[in-house]
Order: structure tokens, then sequence, then C-alpha cells
């Protein structure tokens, strides 16, 4: 099975902190995601990634960056956290295409910026 | 774009009963999905069904692409069916279009 696994499963930060997550994925898989969910939301797609060094905006992209240097590693970077970037981070991968064929997901990475 | 309606929001049953999640979507599609995010909050991928019917189990999945729905089947349902249930559909942008989901609760 398709393993994504995420750094951190709880995260505290303060306001005006850099913040770092991580993601990697095990299984040679070209296409990686990184989503935030919250109550009510759903889930919204912040940056994807089809290749190495390569990274596509999505819906919600402001206040975040990417980082794919290597092919098993997605990593979103906060650069100045806020209080309203608390949230749920899940972090995806699927294999190839633009398609976006079935997705597998990290367990998540829940953020708190006081 | 495409828009995903998932019915019902809740849904509380007892042990055992069976049940049936709705996905439409407004638009035709290529590649609908279905998961399953536990209360601790992991999502995993039941289903990758764009047409047809699939099984796994006690769950399956049947979608009608020309009718622009889906149905998610669960039979006998366990308390560890609980938690949320989503359909992703594929945009125009080649992103995933997210339900709202439909929270189930299963009662021992």
């Amino acid at each position: 099975d398709v393993k994504v696994t995420q750094s951190s499963r709880y995260l505290v930060k303060r306001t005006g902190e850099k913040v770092f997550l991580e993601c990697v994925q095990d299984m040679d898989h070209e296409n990686m995601f990184w989503y935030r969910q919250d109550p009510g939301l759903g889930l919204r797609l912040i940056y994807f990634s089809y290749d190495v060094k390569m990274k596509e905006k999505g819906d919600i992209p402001e206040g975040y960056s990417v980082s794919r240097e290597k092919k098993e590693r997605f990593s979103l970077i906060l650069e100045s956290a806020s209080t309203n970037q608390t949230s749920m981070y899940l972090c995806a991968s699927s294999l190839s295409g633009a398609s976006n064929e079935k997705l597998f997901f990290g367990s998540g990475t829940q953020l708190s910026v006081l | 774009g495409i828009q995903v309606e998932q019915s019902p929001p809740d849904l509380i049953l007892q042990e055992g009963a069976n049940s049936t999640l709705r996905c439409n979507f407004s638009d035709s599609v290529n590649n609908l999905q279905w998961f399953h995010q536990n209360p601790w909050g992991q999502l995993i991928n039941l289903f990758y069904i764009p047409s047809g019917t699939k099984q796994n189990g006690r769950l399956s999945a049947t979608t009608v692409a020309t009718e622009r729905y889906s149905l998610l089947y669960i039979s006998s349902s366990q308390t560890t069916d609980s938690g949320v249930y989503f359909c992703a559909v594929v945009g125009s942008n080649y992103q995933l279009i997210w339900g709202a989901g439909t929270k189930l609760i299963i009662k021992p």
C-alpha cells in the first residue's frame, strides 16, 4: 500500500514564525498536493505539484509557499504564520497524469497558531 | 465550475443497518472518488469509480455518469464505519472538487 507520511501530527506555533510542514510518499508518485480542512469549509487545495521543482497554485495559495526538490518530498511553508492559518493540513499523492486518479492521504497535521 | 452535492448531510444509524449515501454533480466528469475520514482525521480512498459499479466487502459504489450521480452503499454497518464520507470529482483545471461530506454515526 502507498504510504504518505506527514512529519508532525500536532504542531503549535506563534504568530510570525516560519513553519515547515513536511510530506513524504514512498510509491514514486508524480503528483503531490497540500490541502487544508476547516469545519464547514471542506477540503481546499493550497498548492500542488506534478513533478520535481514544479508547483502550481491551488484555490487558496495566499500566505503559503511550497518546495519540491525531490520526487518523494513535498513541503508546505508558512512564511509568517498567522492565527487564520490554524487548521488541519493534509498532504496527498497520486500516481501520475492530469486526471488525478486515486488519491492517497497522509494522516494530517493539526496546526495551531497562537 | 462543477458543483458537488452530497446527501444526507448527517446520518445516524444503529449497528447492523444498511445505508445509501448520494453524490450529485452538475456536469459530466471522468473521475469520481469516494473517501472515508475517520474520527481521527485520516482520509482513506474507498473507490475510484468514474462509472459502473465496484464492491469492496460491505461497501459498494455505483456511478451513473450520464445522470450525474454516484451512490455509496454500506451494508451491515459497524461502529468503525462512523466518520465523514466525501465524494470528489475532477474539475476543468484537473483538480478535485469536493462535496461537503456526509457525517455518519453508527450507534452500538
